[in-house]
């Protein structure tokens, strides 16, 4: 089946540390997102790729960075520069960048900070 | 810079009690309105794209309507499997610096009691 897996589900940090988010997706999409989840507010764009070895920041890209060196990879690393990173994360793909097309996204990756 | 604001924040229904859920937008040439349905601890789960002022899609109980300032998604006959959190979201146009950005309102927790 076609879709799009976050790993792990949940992960606990140490303030200090540096985490890496998984997204892998076999839907052969060309773009792919990070997003972040705070309770009782939309979802954030964190970074964003169109295109595999190009990344561009959104709107809260600070204290994350991301890599796309393969098109079904996209992964997320939080850093200890990220002030408050506990949040649930989401990663999304869509066939093309470009308007008319639909979002889809992974099951999300909680992570708590200890 | 594009604004969602979707009402109310939450509501609850008795079973077969139909409603419907706002999503106020601005934004600067839109070029696609989506709806996604979100359950607890999950990624949200796309519905319906719509592009144009006067289009309406439907999917079982859920029908979802545009117009130049606001979508509607209608609720009928409701069941306790349809809560959860609605989401809508509005699309920038694609081109130059920018990709066809979404931007997601806080969306609308939809509680269905039997």
């Amino acid at each position: 089946d076609g879709g799009i897996t976050q790993s792990p589900k949940y992960l606990f940090r140490k303030e200090g540390q540096n985490v890496t988010l998984s997204c892998e997706q076999n839907l052969n999409h060309d773009a792919m997102y990070w997003y972040r989840q705070d309770p009782g507010q939309g979802l954030r764009l964190i970074y964003y790729s169109q295109i595999v070895n190009d990344f561009q920041k959104g709107d809260i890209a600070e204290g994350y960075s991301v890599s796309r060196e393969k098109k079904e990879s996209f992964p997320l690393t939080v850093t200890s520069a990220q002030k408050n990173p506990t949040a649930f994360y989401l990663c999304a793909s869509s066939e093309t960048p470009a308007a008319y097309n639909e979002q889809f996204f992974g099951p999300g990756t909680r992570l708590t900070v200890l | 810079e594009d604004q969602v604001t979707q009402s109310p924040e939450a509501l609850r229904l008795q079973e077969g009690e139909s409603s419907s859920l706002n999503c106020s937008y601005t934004v600067s040439g839109l070029r696609g309105l989506f709806w996604y349905r979100q359950d607890p601890g999950k990624g949200p789960e796309f519905l319906f794209t719509l592009y144009s002022a006067g289009e309406e899609k439907e999917k079982e109980r859920l029908k979802a309507t545009l117009t130049k300032k606001e979508s509607f998604l209608h609720i009928t006959a409701p069941k306790p499997e349809d809560s959860a959190t609605y989401l809508c979201a509005v699309q920038a146009p694609a081109g130059g610096t920018s990709y066809g950005k979404l931007t997601f309102g806080q969306g609308t927790i939809l509680t269905v009691h039997p």
